[in-house]
């Protein structure tokens, strides 16, 4: 079944340590995204990618990186330069102009 | 500026009708998802409307008028599962997607 995976679904990270989320879709979709997800609040837009080797930032990618090198694959790094890291982050993909995002599980990432 | 607003939580009745409203404001416009999410859950496609009007899909309908930058999703025959977030998000002429903070729906027997 084609479909986006998001590894690990909960991830703990001490103070100053860097993190990767994994983001792997089969869909064949063009375009990818990652959000984070705040208590009572919507979906923030930190990177996204519209094709291979090339991103651009959304409205939150301070203390972020990301790298597109295949198609299926869009890892997000959480950096230490980022000041609150505690969220849920959900990676999504759309493809076409209608532009139906399809989300991964999420993973809910704690700083401890 | 873009602006999606949505109450923050409503509380419905099992088996009743409830009726959640969205409005916005964005840099142009290409449609209008709605989405729900239970917690701790990533979000599921419900809807999309880009013509005025209403859809229908079973117990989910969603209307939309462009001209009042209004939308509505009504969820018949509520159930306990119904229970959740309702997300509103406008595709806008850059085919960005902004998102609203989402409607809390409480379900009560």
């Amino acid at each position: 079944d084609g479909g986006i995976t998001q590894s690990p679904k909960y991830l703990f990270r001490k103070e100053g340590q860097n993190v990767t989320l994994s983001c792997e879709q089969n869909l064949n979709h063009d375009a990818m995204y990652w959000y984070r997800q705040d208590p009572g609040q919507g979906l923030r837009l930190i990177y996204y990618s519209q094709i291979v080797n090339d991103f651009q930032k959304g409205d939150i990618a301070e203390g972020y990186s990301v790298s597109r090198e295949k198609k299926e694959s869009f890892p997000l790094t959480v950096t230490s330069a980022q000041k609150n890291p505690t969220a849920f982050y959900l990676c999504a993909s759309t493809i076409g102009e209608r532009a139906e995002a399809f989300f991964g599980q999420g993973t809910r990432l704690t700083v401890v | 500026g873009q602006n999606i607003d949505q109450p923050t939580e409503m509380t419905a009745t099992e088996g009743a009708i409830v009726q959640i409203n969205c409005t916005y404001q964005t840099s142009g416009f290409n449609g209008l998802f709605w989405y729900q999410q239970h917690a701790g859950e990533a979000p599921t496609f419900l809807s999309y409307n880009v013509l005025d009007g209403l859809e229908e899909k079973g117990r989910f309908s969603s209307f939309l008028s462009r001209s009042k930058g209004y939308s509505y999703l009504l969820l018949k025959e509520l159930q306990m599962k119904d229970s959740a977030s309702y997300l509103c998000a406008v595709l806008e002429s850059n085919y960005q997607l902004i998102w609203g903070a989402g409607t809390k729906l409480i379900i009560k027997p």
